[in-house]
């Protein structure tokens, strides 16, 4: 297995523009995380799917902050519109049953 | 959501000396789990620990869930240049969100 896939890597955006963020967990696991990693912040829960479902949604910041699970295979985060202090590492992990695999993460940048 | 402490923040060790992170919950963890993340990196798995007073062993890696299991540890004897990174502890809340403690930043000195 290619292990979670998250794209783009790195995206530099303009303040105001739509930004969104994407990713495929490890085929077969039924638990989806993602998360915003900051220096000040440290490792931040934003959402957690289970079976494709919502189920913890306390951490994302705002209403400009999305997040969908359409299929058991892919994950979007979108932020509407985006800022500076989004600026961070966005992480995407999956789970079965014992530890979370995390993706490459994608650097943005809103300028 | 439950949340964990974690300390020390930061820790410089010459290589060779031994690191030990700290984790602590004011309340019942169903399960620990620690990560490691290199520098640049994403964080790595490394282990879950479930039982009451728990002790696991991975090479030069020591666990330990304290016997309330509302603490743990990881310990390192002997530290590499390799060990370098952050050591993470999570824990899995009711609903099995998991939530990361703040890291403990390993510098080990040649």
């Amino acid at each position: 297995d290619a292990g979670v896939i998250q794209s783009p890597r790195h995206e530099v955006t303009e303040m105001g523009q739509e930004v969104t963020l994407r990713c495929k967990p490890i085929s077969g696991h039924n638990s989806l995380f993602w998360y915003r990693q900051t220096m000040m912040r440290g490792l931040e829960l934003l959402i957690y799917f289970n079976n494709n479902v919502p189920i913890d949604d306390s951490g994302m910041p705002e209403d400009r902050f999305s997040a969908k699970m359409p299929n058991a295979s892919f994950s979007t985060l979108k932020i509407q519109p985006s800022e500076p202090r989004d600026s961070a590492v966005y992480f995407c992990a999956s789970s079965l049953d014992r530890g979370a695999f995390f993706g490459q993460g994608t650097r943005l940048t809103v300028v | 959501g439950q949340q964990v402490m974690q300390i020390p923040q930061y820790q410089h060790v010459q290589e060779g000396e031994d690191f030990t992170t700290y984790c602590n919950s004011s309340t019942t963890l169903s399960n620990i789990q620690w990560y490691k993340q290199r520098p640049g990196g994403h964080p790595v798995f490394l282990i879950q620990l479930v039982k009451s007073g728990e002790v696991k062993k991975q090479k030069r890696l020591t666990f330990q869930f304290g016997e309330a299991k509302k603490n743990s540890s990881l310990h390192i004897t002997a530290t590499q240049t390799t060990d370098v990174g952050t050591y993470f502890c999570a824990c899995s809340g009711s609903a099995r969100q998991l939530t990361f403690g703040s890291g403990t930043q390993l510098t080990v000195l040649p």
